[in-house]
């Protein structure tokens, strides 16, 4: 059974530094690429980043330069490092399996920025 | 950028009858056009995948259509369970967007 399951989010201050964490458990990890997608508080879906199989990293304009996905296959865990946050990304957070037709869902994780 | 515009943006609809939900893209997507329902407070679902492929375990009241520019995602029969936000999403080109979302009450 695929389960990924996301961590790491929290109140963060603007400008300030997160980073999440999505472990993925079910499936061969390293085969797949993975995607961050968010959810502002009720708004919609957001797409944010993806890393492929082979390690190539696309991103959402609103999140370039800020934003790094990253994966360590050893730990079939995928992350995504975000600095200078702003009040705009305070959202839920999900992590999904592959790049394109997104299956498989994590719960999310809350990323709140705020003073 | 593709602008993906759903509409309606809301719609009150009774048991058994027939939804239709559009989708049109600012410009073309080809196939690569897909459909989500989410329920309060869970995780997104596939419902479709490239415009009008089905999902294992997905009930067959939900079909999708469409091409290019304008998609239609459809549900017959509609029952009470399926009282949601559905949402279509264009992997054609990053940057990969989503509509705004059409949320559906049932009467």
């Amino acid at each position: 059974e695929v389960q990924l399951l996301e961590s790491g989010g929290g109140l963060v201050q603007p400008g300030g530094s997160l980073r999440l964490s999505c472990a993925a458990s079910g499936f061969t990890f390293s085969n797949y690429a993975m995607s961050w997608l968010r959810q502002a508080p009720g708004k919609g879906l957001e797409w944010v980043s993806v890393i492929t199989n082979g390690g190539s990293t696309y991103y959402a304009d609103s999140v370039k330069g800020r934003f790094t996905i990253s994966r360590d296959n050893s730990k079939s865990t995928v992350y995504l490092q975000m600095h200078s946050l702003r009040d705009e990304d305070t959202a839920l957070y999900y992590c999904a399996k592959d790049q394109w037709e997104f299956f498989y869902w994590g719960q999310g994780t809350l990323v709140t920025v705020s003073s | 950028e593709i602008v993906l515009t759903q509409s309606p943006d809301f719609q009150s609809v009774t048991p058994k009858e027939k939804v239709t939900i559009t989708c049109r893209a600012s410009q073309s997507t080809g196939t690569s056009l897909h459909w989500y329902q989410q329920k309060p407070d869970q995780s997104p679902k596939l419902l479709i995948k490239y415009a009008s492929q089905s999902i294992s375990g997905v009930p067959s009241r939900f079909s999708g259509s469409g091409s290019g520019t304008d998609f239609t995602l459809t549900i017959n029969s509609l029952e009470a369970e399926d009282a949601a936000t559905y949402y279509c999403h264009q992997t054609s080109s990053f940057q990969y967007t989503f509509g705004q979302g059409t949320k559906l009450e049932i009467k």
